[in-house]
């Protein structure tokens, strides 16, 4: 166990529908990322926050936001949902946001776009 | 631009046999890079680093890892694979020199410990 949570563990909608993934950091870590794991793009980087701030964006579609908490949990939002939009959806974080510092990764969330 | 290849999709073993799983990365500069695992159904989970220093990292569970500079490659390796090893193992690399925090990974391997 990583230590990082996310909710919910599985996620079926329809095409333009819009949800919300929630991740919890480790105790003590300020930078969460998201990533997409899908079987044609392999595992791609979408977003970093760092203790409330956006600090990296990767490949991140504009139908897609995110947001980290005072209280450092992030928010992953998805709308107008496609089907090429389903994947899993993983969070990560670090204690800090030096780039030595490895990732932990959460469980993923299963998000199927019917 | 920084990327990664790991040039097997799949990689079969014999259980108590070494394993090695291959990755190769191209940087700018020096690079800092990973080996991540990851089980059906879980989260990616941490092996090892090489950020700089020794050559061989060693990590979580029996694992290892050479740091290649001059064949730009990093390849995990394990004295004897048990069973309990197979799954899908990640290469990643972060570029120091652009700033960028996130991890670039590979396509993964799959890996298969025969009983």
């Amino acid at each position: 166990d990583s230590g990082v949570t996310q909710t919910p563990k599985h996620l079926i909608t329809a095409t333009g529908q819009r949800v919300t993934l929630r991740c919890s950091p480790r105790s003590g870590d300020l930078s969460v990322y998201w990533y997409q794991q899908s079987l044609d793009q392999g595992l791609q980087f979408l977003i970093q926050y760092y203790n409330g701030e956006e600090r990296a964006k990767g490949n991140i579609l504009e139908r897609f936001s995110a947001q980290q908490f005072p209280d450092l949990h992030s928010e992953l939002n998805l709308s107008s949902l496609e089907l090429g939009d389903s994947a899993l959806y993983f969070c990560a974080s670090s204690v800090a946001s030096r780039q030595y510092n490895e990732q932990f990764f959460g469980p993923g969330t299963r998000l199927t776009v019917l | 631009a920084q990327s990664v290849a790991q040039p097997e999709d799949q990689v079969n073993v014999a259980e108590g046999n070494p394993l090695t799983v291959k990755c190769t990365y191209s940087v700018s500069g020096n690079p800092y890079l990973f080996w991540y695992v990851q089980y059906p159904n879980r989260g990616l989970q941490f092996l090892l680093k090489y950020i700089t220093g020794d050559n061989l990292v060693k990590g979580s569970y029996g694992f290892e890892a050479e740091f290649n500079k001059s064949q730009t490659s990093f390849h995990l390796k394990k004295p004897s694979a048990l069973v309990s090893d197979s799954a899908l193992y990640f290469c990643a690399v972060r570029e120091p020199q652009t700033g960028a925090n996130n991890l670039f990974f590979g396509t993964g391997t799959r890996l298969t410990v025969i009983p």
